[in-house]
């Protein structure tokens, strides 16, 4: 079957760093996507990968390893405003969107 | 207009009756979707359609009917609504077919009783 894990919750510090973890097994691997999604709001694009390594925006960078079926996502200098759920989402062999339950992160200050 | 929109934004409904979630894109994506969120659970796909005139079913399509007449419209429609139907509906389009960015509507909050 296909899977995608990732942490119910996490808590962190304002202006600290978060790195939110996603292990995956799909059928295929067509990249990894980021997605954030405030309460009651819908998704939001945040970052794709889709070679190994780091990707860097800004505070946000993500970063992919195939061979381990694992993604993190890094926030740096958090912000209340990153309170908020972070999904992650694999495309598998049909091209279709395989997507984690999603890290719902609290920032305290 | 400008992205995706959806309607109604919320809906209480007996179970057995007909519903309509309507959602309209003005990007002209060629590729739309509809999902369903629940607690605890990821982004499930119902169905989808990756251009005008053509639908697929995605991972959880029973009881649920889609049609694509146009680029820019793609309604959801539930013909006999059961309490398990009760989620977060949302609707997204890419602009290719291919895995490519997804843009989502606010969602429709749809209660069956």
């Amino acid at each position: 079957g296909q899977n995608i894990d990732q942490p119910t919750e996490m808590t962190a510090t304002e202006g600290a760093i978060v790195q939110i973890n996603c292990t995956y097994q799909t059928s295929g691997f067509n990249g990894l996507f980021w997605y954030q999604q405030h309460a009651g709001e819908a998704p939001t694009f945040l970052s794709y990968n889709v070679l190994d390594g780091l990707e860097e925006k800004g505070r946000f960078s993500s970063f992919l390893s195939r061979s381990k079926g694992y993604s993190y996502l890094l926030l740096k200098e958090l912000q209340m405003k990153d309170s908020a759920s972070y999904l992650c989402a694999v495309g598998d062999s049909n091209y279709q969107l395989i997507w984690g339950a999603g890290t719902k992160l609290i920032i305290k200050p | 207009i400008a992205g995706i929109t959806q309607a109604p934004t919320s809906q209480i409904l007996a179970a057995g009756r007909r519903m309509t979630l309507r959602c309209t894109q003005d990007m002209r994506h060629n590729a739309m979707y509809w999902y369903r969120q629940d607690l605890g659970l990821g982004l499930r796909l119902i169905h989808y359609s990756n251009t005008a005139g053509t639908t697929g079913k995605g991972e959880v399509p029973d009881g649920y009917s889609v049609s694509r007449a146009n680029t820019d419209d793609f309604p959801l429609t539930l013909a006999s609504a059961v309490p398990s139907q009760t989620s977060v509906y949302f609707c997204a389009s890419s602009d290719s077919t291919g895995l490519d960015t997804q843009y989502f509507g606010p969602g429709t909050r749809l209660t069956v009783l």
